[in-house]
């Protein structure tokens, strides 16, 4: 099955800083998202990219399926950034997707 | 946002005994999936479903059944609980180019 590598496992930044966090992964897939799980335990998806650059408020992703890496650019953190961040993939797009989920990046972004 | 809930949110329970996790959704979405998380493992799929009465397996299934009688809701069964299940359970429900939307997950300890 495929394999997904995220990086760093753990970040610690000072508030205001910059952040990049890497995805890697071992095939070609059709789907690739990005999840934020906050200190209370929740799952928010973050972006929908299996290919191409999206941007969100702060938070922007850039996925390179040829070369087979995403990447997740956080700037101005915040405290409220802090959790762990996921990658997960999968070959198949349209709504049946079973992801794969990397290990995750574990942030924390103190004041 | 599609409305999809978990229940219970914690349940404490004895090894040997059957344990039923719910997961309800209110915006007929066609997939849905139960994944679990722990240290170290990250989230792995346990079970999914396309359809009513229609499910497979997924990485870790064993020990694991579950139903599917109604669109909006997806059970997970555990038969028999031992304490390798201790865990927190999360469902998920699938939107085409959305991606998935988690429930709130169910920390389950098997005592």
């Amino acid at each position: 099955g495929i394999q997904v590598e995220q990086s760093p496992p753990d970040l610690i930044l000072q508030e205001g800083a910059n952040s990049t966090l890497r995805c890697n992964f071992s095939d070609s897939v059709n789907n690739l998202q990005w999840f934020h799980q906050n200190p209370w335990g929740q799952l928010i998806n973050l972006f929908y990219i299996p290919s191409g650059t999206k941007q969100n408020g702060r938070l922007s992703a850039t996925t390179v399926a040829t070369e087979r890496y995403s990447l997740l650019y956080i700037s101005s953190s915040q405290t409220t950034d802090s959790g762990v961040y996921f990658c997960a993939v999968d070959k198949v797009q349209g709504g049946s997707e079973k992801l794969v989920f990397g290990k995750g990046t574990k942030l924390t972004v103190n004041p | 946002d599609a409305g999809i809930t978990q229940s219970p949110r914690h349940k404490v329970t004895e090894t040997g005994t059957p344990v039923t996790l719910r997961c309800h959704q209110t915006e007929n979405h066609r997939y849905m999936y139960w994944y679990r998380q722990d240290p170290g493992h990250g989230l792995r799929l346990i079970h999914y479903s396309y359809g009513v009465k229609d499910t497979d397996k997924g990485e870790v299934s064993d020990g694991y059944s579950v139903s599917r009688s109604k669109t909006e809701d997806f059970l997970l069964t555990l038969e028999s609980a031992t304490s390798s299940q201790t865990s927190v359970y999360f469902c998920a429900i699938s939107e085409t180019f959305y991606g998935y939307t988690f429930g709130s997950g169910t920390r389950l300890t098997v005592v």
